[in-house]
């Protein structure tokens, strides 16, 4: 079983859509939660991180539920700039450092 | 922001040359760094992990004497592939953590270096 799992998409949506990402990961003690975006040949740049109790930023809602082990995005009105690939990423600290351990992603295309 | 830069941004090289690349943070002092590779419509991988002064710590499945990784000051750590072959051809992008807020919260990531070896 992969550490972190994600639905690679596409998720093709139109513009004003609202769409739901989810993660699970496998390593009950990983300590912190992160969504990234990811747009082609780029770097990953931090969306936003997850908290437990749920945190929302703009047109974006993070949500994480340690007892199942899993990790949602929700995206509202989505627009076409939103077209990216979503990372999911889980930290673990471990051999005293932290280390990022990244889903394969989910692609999303929003259509015009 | 936190800045982190990387250089070269794409490389071409042939077989068997050996290509540096360079990770750099810009407005902080990175106490550690962290190399990542990334295959098509793969997912970023740790390569490493690196700890200014001291020996980086490889993932399993890494080779250490291929991937050679310096970490000499708190703002610029080198990947050197050597002997490169075409398999080892990836987007390799770095991160840096600092110690201290807020650096300290979250990898900065690098914008990454494309490696074409022919």
């Amino acid at each position: 079983r992969k550490e972190v799992e994600q639905d690679p998409g596409p998720f093709n949506v139109p513009e004003g859509a609202t769409v739901a990402f989810n993660c699970t990961y496998s390593n009950s003690a990983s300590q912190s939660f992160f969504w990234y975006r990811q747009d082609c040949r780029k770097e990953p740049k931090l969306l936003m991180s997850v908290y437990s109790s749920g945190n929302e930023d703009g047109r974006f809602t993070a949500q994480l539920n340690r007892a199942s082990q899993y990790i949602s995005l929700l995206i509202r009105d989505s627009k076409l700039s939103d077209s990216a690939t979503y990372l999911c990423v889980v930290a673990l600290f471990t051999s005293g450092t932290y280390k990022y351990i990244f889903g394969t992603g989910t692609r999303l295309k929003v259509l015009a | 922001g936190a800045v982190v830069s990387q250089h070269p941004s794409w490389v071409i090289c042939k077989s068997g040359t050996s290509v540096k690349i360079e990770c750099r943070s810009l407005d902080f002092q990175a106490t550690t760094m962290f190399w990542y590779r990334q295959f098509p419509k793969q997912s970023l991988m740790l390569m490493a992990t690196s700890n200014e002064g001291s020996k980086a710590t490889y993932e399993q499945g890494v080779e250490k004497d291929k991937f050679l990784i310096n970490h000499a000051s708190l703002t610029l750590s080198t990947l050197t592939v050597t002997s490169a072959h075409p398999e080892d051809s990836s987007f390799y992008i770095c991160s840096a953590r600092g110690r201290e807020a807020p650096y300290a919260y979250e990898q900065y990531f690098g914008p990454g270096t494309r490696l074409t070896v022919t």
